[in-house]
């Protein structure tokens, strides 16, 4: 099946850093998500992002299927940001998610 | 708010025993997927459902069982339960294929089992 790396695995932040959160996928995909898991398990959609780029108040990403990889940046970060961000793909013409392994992000204030 | 409804929050049962976890999707939504996340295999994709027929299947038990009724709800039952079947059960749900909001899967706040 597919496989999903994301990039780095821990990321420790100053409050109003910049980050950049890598994805790269092994095949190509119809379905690419970006999601924040909160202290308290919620998974929230941030983006859907097959390919281009995207904008969210302080978060953009970016995809370039035809390389296999997406960034999510997050500009600013404040302790809200706090949690862990995944990267999920859907292969082919399949539409359930693969996830990646997420990356932990800790901004501290 | 996703849309997409889970009962319970929080499920404690003993070993052995038979758990059902509850799903509502978003209205309008036709497919149903279920996904467990636990600490050792992070987040797995168990089993779709669309307009009530299994569509694809993923790393799901032969304990595990699920259904999508004609009312579009989902039901996952856990039965013969495990120590190491204690996880996160989330319910997500996507729009049929066509509409304006692509592919966009939508994640409920998940159902929180623990098993001693």
């Amino acid at each position: 099946g597919i496989q999903v790396e994301q990039s780095p695995p821990d990321l420790i932040l100053q409050e109003g850093a910049n980050s950049t959160l890598r994805c790269n996928f092994s095949d190509s995909v119809n379905n690419l998500q970006w999601f924040h898991q909160n202290p308290w398990g919620q998974l929230i959609n941030l983006f859907y992002i097959p390919s281009g780029t995207k904008q969210n108040g302080r978060l953009s990403a970016t995809t370039v299927a035809t390389e296999r990889y997406s960034l999510l940046y997050i500009s600013s970060s404040q302790t809200t940001d706090s949690g862990v961000y995944f990267c999920a793909v859907s292969p082919g013409s399949a539409r359930q998610l693969t996830f990646g392994s997420g990356t932990q992000l800790t901004v501290l204030p | 708010d996703s849309g997409v409804t889970q009962t319970p929050k929080h499920l404690i049962t003993a070993t052995g025993q038979r758990v059902t976890l509850r799903c509502s999707p978003r209205s309008g939504d036709l497919s149903v997927y279920w996904y467990q996340q636990s600490l050792d295999q992070g987040l797995q994709f168990l089993i779709q459902y669309y307009n009530g027929e299994e569509r694809a299947k993923g790393n799901i038990l032969e304990r595990f069982s699920a259904q999508q009724f004609p009312d579009l709800h989902s039901e996952l039952n856990l039965s013969s339960l495990e120590l190491g079947d204690s996880a996160l059960y989330f319910c997500a749900s996507s729009p049929r294929l066509g509409q304006l909001s692509g592919n966009t899967i939508y994640f409920g706040e998940g159902s929180w089992l623990t098993v001693v």
